[in-house]
């Protein structure tokens, strides 16, 4: 059974970075995308970016081009997220998911999640 | 961008039926995947490929994708159901291509 298991919460000041990781089990870890996706209170879901790790690059949401960097250490099977030049708005629960493929071509989902990690920015 | 809408509630008494929909321009050349989120839960798979269960999900979730609408059916509804439900798409063509939709808070009376 794969699972993921995210680094706990995180309380930053505005301005600072964090660095949020993802450990997976039970599967083959190289061969899926894992993203990351936020939620902020009340809010729905925000995906932010994702990786393959057998690859090792990274595309991301153009809303988040330029703060956030997503990363993969195949040897440890743990994906991480670091988000930099927090703001207030960034306070948000941040999930790592792994990517399913559909049976038609071009559609993908996330058949497993991470517990969640708590972010909070404030001064 | 893609945009995915969906009600903000649905109202239901246990046992009776729960349709969600999830609208978007022509979604029915989609492909959509439904999630359950329970208060303080990571969000789980319930429905995939428009109709698919994963293992473990209850019969009683199924859905539908057609024209402008997809529709998420819980039938025999349980207290258990009761959580948010937030339907997804993949659009190649956007820049952020895991596209999830506004969010629908299911309370069961």
């Amino acid at each position: 059974q794969v699972q993921l298991v995210q680094s706990g919460a995180e309380v930053k000041k505005p301005g600072s970075s964090v660095k949020v990781s993802c450990k997976a089990s039970g599967g083959t870890f190289s061969s899926y995308a894992i993203s990351w996706v936020r939620q902020a209170p009340g809010q729905g879901l925000e995906w932010m970016g994702g990786i393959i790790p057998i690859f090792g690059t990274a595309n991301y949401a153009q809303k988040f081009q330029g703060r956030v960097t997503i990363t993969a250490d195949k040897s440890t099977s743990t994906a991480y997220m670091e988000l930099s030049s927090l703001r207030s708005e960034d306070t948000a629960v941040y999930y790592c998911a792994r990517e399913g493929a559909g049976a038609a071509a071009d559609t993908y989902y996330f058949d497993y999640w991470g517990q969640g990690t708590l972010v909070t920015v404030s001064s | 961008s893609y945009v995915l809408t969906q009600p903000p509630s649905v109202s239901v008494a246990p046992g009776q039926t729960a349709r969600i929909t999830c609208g978007g321009n022509n979604i029915g050349s989609k492909s959509v995947h439904w999630y359950q989120q329970k208060p303080g839960q990571a969000p789980v798979l319930v429905v995939y490929d428009d109709s698919d269960r994963p293992s473990g999900i209850p019969e009683r979730f199924s859905g539908s994708n057609s024209g402008n609408t997809a529709t998420l059916t819980i039938s025999r509804v349980e207290a258990g159901d009761e959580a948010d439900y937030y339907c997804q798409v993949w659009d190649s063509s956007s820049d952020h291509p895991y596209v999830f939709g506004t969010g629908t808070k299911v309370t069961v009376l």
